[in-house]
């Protein structure tokens, strides 16, 4: 079966330095990579969507890669600030429906 | 502007009584809706989704059940409770025909414990 997995421990980062989160997946083809937010008792908040034929998405200080050879997605924050603390999760769908399959999610703390 | 609502923020239930979440949006009209649960420590599974009004879509076999009586209404139910289904249970939306580049937009959720 799909396998999404992400950094099992807690991430922890000085303010102003660059988060990197990972994103691995095997036994699927995703067409589509999503990266969320979620702060304790919330639901998550949609970032970044990321296509297959896409090397790189960016917004703002977000930045994420998709790697279909590797598998591999990365999430990065750039001068990461403490109010960047918090759950982040990423999202696989396949080019056919609209359901996408979450990973459980890296906790990052931005350290002030 | 869109917005998502659920109901109830929390909710403590006994093992083998009934479960009725309702989640509605408003501002847009045939949206996707989804049911996901969030168990402590676990990434989020999804349960049910819905591209139509009764359009049902089941991924995880288990006692729960989803319908959509309305199009921009999605209900979460379950006639018994089990232990195993304590949870954070979060409703989300997307727009419909192929993949948003907006995302989900996901409610607030509801906090269930079953005791």
């Amino acid at each position: 079966s799909q396998k999404i997995e992400q950094n099992s421990e807690a991430l922890n980062i000085q303010e102003g330095k660059t988060a990197t989160l990972t994103c691995n997946y095997t036994n699927y083809s995703p067409a589509y990579l999503q990266w969320y937010r979620q702060d304790p008792g919330r639901g998550p908040v949609f970032l970044l969507l990321i296509r297959e034929n896409e090397k790189e998405k960016r917004k703002e200080r977000l930045k994420v890669t998709f790697d279909t050879t590797l598998k591999q997605s990365l999430f990065h924050i750039t001068a990461s600030q403490p109010a960047d603390s918090a759950t982040y999760l990423c999202a696989l769908s396949r080019r056919t429906g609209n359901q996408f399959y979450f990973g459980t999610g890296t906790s990052l703390t931005v350290i002030p | 502007s869109q917005t998502i609502h659920q109901w109830p923020a929390t909710l403590v239930q006994p093992v083998g009584s009934p479960l009725s979440l309702e989640c509605t949006v408003e501002g847009t009209s045939n949206p996707n809706l989804y049911w996901y649960r969030q168990a402590a420590g676990r990434g989020l599974q999804l349960l049910f989704y819905s591209v139509g009004i009764g359009q049902i879509s089941s991924e995880v076999p288990q006692n729960l059940s989803a319908s959509r009586p309305q199009d921009r209404q999605f209900i979460l139910s379950s006639k018994k409770l089990l232990l195993s289904d304590s949870g954070f249970y979060l409703c989300a939306w997307s727009k419909g025909q192929g993949v948003s580049n907006y995302g989900y937009t996901f409610g607030s959720g509801t906090r269930l414990t079953v005791v």
